[in-house]
């Protein structure tokens, strides 16, 4: 069966652009999370839904990120107003519960570069 | 709140030896333990996790890992490493709740030498 998926995998974007990422979980899967990877770190939490719902955003680190799953299925993460800070790997991960102990897949994440 | 601390972000090995990578984690609430493998070019993958029970833990491809409460570690631990075990590995925790973000480590770059 299909795992996560992501597009684009790559992104090059001019500093003050907008930028749509969008992640395709495994279907059925209930929750969704995206983190975001600087180079050399580990991964950070960003945002978490539970079907369309939206319980966690607590990560995203200003108003210029925004994050939505309207259907429970498909999510894209929006970044308004690109800054070269937030160049990074954005990946996304779906879990089949709502439940902390159930494994998270991850997709392969969308590199992206702000000039 | 959480941390994740991976002491050594490179560990050089040769190939067939034994290795351990370290891990240590602070929470004020109980955590599941997990550790994760990003091989080049490709997503992070589950190698393991600790969820309750024998503290001793094996994985995939020959990955086991030991949960010491006390110490609050959750080492990462390889009898004999290949070639193939070069990889990014994420020590990480997820508090007791529902599906709750999961808070990793800096890593460790695993590199096998021939």
């Amino acid at each position: 069966g299909a795992g996560v998926s992501q597009s684009p995998r790559y992104k090059v974007a001019k500093r003050g652009q907008d930028v749509a990422l969008r992640c395709d979980p495994i279907s059925g899967h209930v929750s969704l999370f995206w983190y975001q990877q600087a180079l050399g770190q580990g991964p950070e939490f960003l945002t978490y839904f539970q079907n369309e719902a939206q319980l966690d955003k607590s990560g995203l680190p200003s108003d210029r990120f925004f994050a939505e799953r309207p259907e429970g299925s498909v999510s894209t993460l929006k970044i308004q107003r690109t800054q070269q800070e937030d160049s990074a790997v954005y990946l996304c991960a779906s879990s089949a519960l709502a439940v902390s102990s159930y494994e998270q897949y991850f997709g392969p994440g969308t590199r992206l570069t702000v000039t | 709140a959480q941390s994740v601390t991976q002491l050594d972000s490179q560990v050089p090995v040769f190939e067939e030896a034994p290795v351990e990578l370290r891990c240590n984690y602070s929470s004020s609430v109980s955590v599941y333990l997990f550790w994760y493998v990003q091989y080049p070019n490709q997503g992070l993958q589950l190698l393991l996790k600790y969820l309750s029970g024998s503290t001793l833990v094996k994985g995939i491809n020959g990955f086991e890992a030991e949960f010491n409460k006390s110490q609050t570690s959750f080492h990462l631990r390889k009898p004999s490493v290949h070639i193939s075990d070069t990889a990014e590995y994420f020590c990480a925790v997820s508090p007791y709740s529902s599906a709750s973000k999961i808070i990793f480590g800096s890593g460790t770059r695993l590199s096998i030498r021939p």
